[in-house]
C-alpha cells in the first residue's frame, strides 16, 4: 500500500517553456500532498504544501507565480514550472500524505527536469 | 545551526557488518522521526517511523530516539549490497512540515 507515482520521470525541455508534473497516490486519498526540490548530494527542500481543494501555501523564497500547484481530487496534485530556465534544471519529487496516518509521508519516484 | 544535522558520509562498510547511522537536531518540540533511504536517481523510501523516544525494530532496522540528547540512530544489522544508498533522517512536530537531514551515503562492499 501508500504507492505515490509521478509523471514523467525525466523530461527535457527548452529555456522558456512550461512543464507540468503529476503527482498521484494510486492506493489511498491524499488530503495532503507535497512538493520537493533536491540537489545533487542534497537534502530534499520544501516548495510547498498543497491541501485538496485549496490554495498550496508555498516555503520561503519559492516563487508561486513560477511553480504553480494544483490539487484537484484527492489522488492527483500538479506542478508546472512555468517559463523554465536552465536554473530551474533539478529533480523534483512529491510526496503524500494519508489522512489516518498524519505524520507519514510517501515519496514517488521523483521526475528530473532538464532545461536546455 | 541548522534544524537537523547529518553526516553526509560516504560510509563504506564490508558486507555483513553493522551499519550505525545518526542525526542530532535542536528543535525540541520534534516528536515524530522517520529515517528514508533513497537509491540514486530515486524518490526516498520509508523505512523505520518512530514518535517520541525509544526503540523500534524491524527486521535488521532498528532505530533509536534520545529526544533528552536530542538524537536518532539507525541501525542495519547483517549488511548487504542492496543496501548501499543514502539514508535520510526527517523529523516532525506534528504539523505538515519534514525537517531533513542532508542525508549519509552509505556503500556495502561485497
Amino acid at each position: 500500500g501508500a504507492v505515490v507515482s509521478q509523471h514523467p520521470s525525466r523530461v527535457i525541455c527548452k529555456s522558456g517553456t512550461s512543464v507540468k508534473i503529476e503527482c498521484r497516490s494510486l492506493d489511498f486519498q491524499a488530503t495532503t500532498m507535497f512538493w520537493y526540490r533536491q540537489f545533487p548530494k542534497q537534502s530534499l527542500m520544501l516548495m510547498a504544501t498543497s491541501n485538496e481543494g485549496s490554495k498550496a501555501t508555498y516555503e520561503q523564497g519559492v516563487e508561486k507565480d513560477k511553480f504553480l500547484i494544483n490539487h484537484a481530487s484527492l489522488t492527483l496534485s500538479t506542478l508546472t514550472v512555468t517559463s523554465a530556465h536552465p536554473e530551474d534544471s533539478s529533480f523534483y519529487i512529491c510526496s503524500a500524505r494519508a489522512g489516518t496516518d498524519k505524520e507519514t509521508q510517501y515519496f514517488g519516484p521523483g521526475t528530473r527536469l532538464l532545461v536546455l | 545551526q541548522k534544524e537537523v544535522e547529518q553526516d553526509p558520509g560516504p560510509l563504506s562498510v564490508p558486507e555483513g557488518a553493522i551499519v550505525s547511522l545518526n542525526c542530532t537536531y535542536s528543535n525540541s518540540a520534534f516528536q515524530y522521526f522517520m529515517w528514508y533511504r533513497q537509491y540514486s536517481r530515486k524518490g526516498p523510501e520509508l523505512l523505520m517511523y518512530t514518535y517520541s523516544s525509544g526503540n523500534k525494530e524491524d527486521g535488521r532496522f532498528t532505530a533509536q530516539v534520545d529526544k533528552s540528547s536530542k538524537y536518532i540512530s539507525l541501525f542495519i544489522r547483517d549488511s548487504q549490497p542492496s543496501d548501499s544508498a543514502t539514508y535520510l533522517c526527517a523529523m516532525s512536530e506534528g504539523s505538515n512540515r519534514l525537517a531533513f537531514g542532508k542525508g549519509n551515503q552509505v556503500v556495502v562492499i561485497p
